[in-house]
């Protein structure tokens, strides 16, 4: 059974970068799949943060990509979120979730299966 | 971009049958999938490519696609399904995208 468990600090400061690892178990990330992160201030919806496909290749939200950076550890089983220069509109519940993508036909798809129990982060001073 | 548009809140009594809809005008071009959020926990996948059911998921729960509006239909709700109710996109260009989300409250 895949598990994905999130975790980095909860308390980050305002203009300082937001580090977060996501641990997967029961699969190995080299395999395949996408590996993606999501996030929801509080009170609000999802937002998708990026993805980063087992070989390396990230995809990220437009109005994030200037300041998000996702990378992939295979050997410790684990894909990373680096947020720089965060303000409070960062703080938010991230969720790390396993992404299933590919082509039927014409349509391509790519949806999230298996996501992890969240971690809070807050921004402030 | 685009935006994919769900009504705030639906209500329904137990035993009915529930609809959400999202639209877009690039959903007649693309899947869409649904994700159920009870509180404080985390997204559960419950419809994917507009109609398919993963594993697990009750068969109350079922998806259609017309044009540019895809619904959530919940046959005969019960009272655990009240939750938030998003839909999700994505475009091959890789970028994803989240509708507003649904609260459905069981009367």
């Amino acid at each position: 059974q895949v598990q994905l468990q999130e975790s980095g600090p909860g308390l980050v400061k305002p203009s300082e970068t937001l580090s977060l690892t996501c641990t997967v178990s029961g699969y190995s990330i080299s395999s395949g799949y996408y590996w993606g992160w999501i996030r929801q201030p509080p009170g609000k919806g999802l937002e998708w943060i990026g993805s980063i496909y087992h070989s390396g290749s990230t995809y990220y939200n437009p109005s994030l990509k200037s300041r998000v950076t996702i990378s992939v550890d295979t050997s410790k089983n684990q894909f990373s979120l680096k947020l720089s220069s965060v303000t409070a509109a960062d703080t938010a519940v991230y969720y790390c979730a396993r992404g299933t993508s590919g082509w039927s036909g014409r349509y391509y798809y790519y949806y999230m299966d298996v996501w992890g129990k969240g971690t809070t982060v807050t921004v402030s001073s | 971009s685009y935006e994919l548009t769900q009504p705030p809140s639906v209500s329904v009594s137990p035993g009915q049958t529930a609809r959400i809809t999202c639209s877009a005008d690039a959903l007649p071009k693309q899947y869409a999938y649904w994700y159920q959020q009870k509180p404080g926990q985390a997204p559960v996948l419950v419809i994917y490519k507009d109609s398919e059911r993963p594993s697990g998921i009750p068969e109350r729960f079922s998806g259609s696609s017309s044009g540019t509006t895809v619904t959530l239909t919940i046959s005969g709700v019960q009272a655990e399904d009240e939750a938030d109710y998003y839909c999700q996109s994505a475009d091959s260009s890789g970028t994803v995208v989240f509708g507003g989300g649904t609260k459905l409250t069981v009367l």
